[in-house]
């Protein structure tokens, strides 16, 4: 069965440090691979996507097809990146997204 | 465009009461996704609706939940009789098709008393 995991369900660093959240799926086909962010008191919304290979506010996801990973990364930590993370998985036959647990990163000054 | 809208963000029923949530999606969204939120768990599938038609409800419980997506109007998740266990936050989310970018409302907060 397809599936998302993040293992971390907590993950706190400093400010100015590096920040690496852990995503794994199963599936073994081509995935859409997404990383959705939701800040306090705001709605879930997009990061980033497998498929524009694009930096969002510092962040970047690089899918491993290898080790059926796509962990979210960013050089240095900004207070401002505090929030709930969840990794999601869709591809062309799914009838849905699917979500992992999420990862509460909290970043501390 | 205003976005996904749920209503109301926040639901308060008793115990064997029934408990209706609406989600209006994006305009030119044929496609809702509900998730439920349970406290320190991440979100859980429930349904996946297009415009009349149930395409995936391996999600829901079997008993006492149901999901609508009519022609015209919003979608509506409803919940039958309810109990504590099902206090939760419920998302939904709509697309223009799978694949695409899934956009959330803020949330419907239901608390069974």
């Amino acid at each position: 069965a397809q599936r998302v995991t993040q293992p971390e369900k907590l993950l706190s660093v400093f400010k100015g440090a590096p920040v690496e959240l852990k995503c794994n799926y199963s599936y073994s086909g081509s995935p859409e691979l997404f990383w959705y962010v939701q800040y306090s008191r705001q709605r879930l919304q997009l990061l980033l996507r497998h498929i524009s290979r694009e930096s969002i506010k510092g962040f970047t996801a690089d899918l491993n097809k290898g080790e059926t990973s796509f962990h979210l990364k960013k050089p240095f930590a900004q207070e401002e990146d505090s929030a709930m993370y969840y990794c999601a998985l869709s591809y062309s036959s799914a009838s849905k997204i699917i979500f992992g647990s999420g990862t509460r990163l909290s970043i501390r000054p | 465009n205003a976005g996904v809208m749920q209503n109301p963000r926040h639901l308060v029923r008793r115990r064997g009461q029934e408990a209706r949530l609406r989600c209006s999606p994006m305009k030119g969204h044929s496609h809702v996704y509900w998730y439920r939120q349970l406290p320190e768990e991440g979100l859980k599938f429930m349904v996946y609706l297009q415009k009349e038609n149930i395409i995936d409800e391996s999600g829901m419980p079997k008993e006492r939940f149901s999901a609508e997506f009519p022609k015209e109007g919003p979608s509506i998740l409803r919940i039958q009789q309810v109990v504590r266990g099902d206090s939760a936050a419920y998302f939904c989310a709509s697309s223009g098709g799978t694949m695409s970018e899934a956009f959330f409302g803020q949330g419907t907060r239901l608390t069974v008393v």
